[in-house]
């Protein structure tokens, strides 16, 4: 059974700093990784999809990694701003639909 | 193009009552899925759709009911509401597997 870990759970940094979350999983026979933020309350927004046989993918100031045979992926978010506080969720797709982390919350303070 | 659509967004239900949750999609996805979202358990897969006529189950599909007559609409029917089924619903859908999954807004429901 596919279980997806996410490190740290909470994350406290100030304006303008890089950071890196984490996201391991436990079975390396995926078919892709996508990467979600989730505002208190909302729903969830895509921010990256990373195929099995991609190494990353980038979208602005979010890079994600993936390391399939590691079992392990990072997002890296360059120069933090406030508006970036939010959760962030790592779900992993293989054999099911997504198997996701309980995600890492994020706050940029100004 | 609406994406995924959920209704209603928002349903206090009392212990013991029925409804059903709705989902549809206007992108021709054959996969549809369900999760539920509780704090501290993340997003857990309720059951799944790979196309109309067929369903499977996910991690926690106790005390629910699902069918796909049509590839646009898979709706959640909860048979026999109860207080441990308080959550927020979230339907997906793609293309496949290996594809992006869009996600709706959700449903808040409460049970008393």
């Amino acid at each position: 059974k596919q279980e997806v870990t996410q490190i740290p759970a909470a994350l406290s940094v100030p304006e303008g700093e890089n950071l890196v979350l984490n996201c391991s999983f436990t079975d390396s026979a995926i078919y892709n990784l996508q990467w979600f933020r989730q505002d208190p309350g909302k729903g969830l927004t895509s921010l990256l999809l990373i195929q099995s046989s991609q190494r990353e993918q980038t979208s602005g100031r979010l890079n994600a990694s993936l390391d399939k045979s590691s079992g392990r992926s990072t997002l890296y978010i360059a120069a933090s701003q406030p508006g970036d506080s939010a959760t962030y969720l790592c779900a992993v797709g293989s054999s099911t639909p997504l198997v996701f982390g309980k995600g890492t919350r994020l706050s940029v303070i100004a | 193009n609406a994406g995924v659509t959920q209704t209603p967004k928002f349903q206090v239900l009392k212990t013991g009552q029925s409804m059903t949750l709705q989902c549809a999609q206007d992108m021709n996805h054959e996969y549809m899925s369900w999760y539920r979202q509780d704090p501290g358990m993340g997003l857990r897969l309720i059951h799944y759709s790979v196309g109309a006529g067929i369903t499977d189950q996910g991690e926690v599909p106790n005390g629910y009911n699902v069918s796909r007559s049509t590839t646009e609409d898979f709706p959640l029917r909860l048979l026999s509401a109860a207080p441990s089924q308080t959550s927020v619903y979230f339907c997906a859908s793609s293309r496949g597997l290996a594809f992006e999954q869009y996600f709706g807004p959700g449903t808040r429901l409460t049970v008393t």
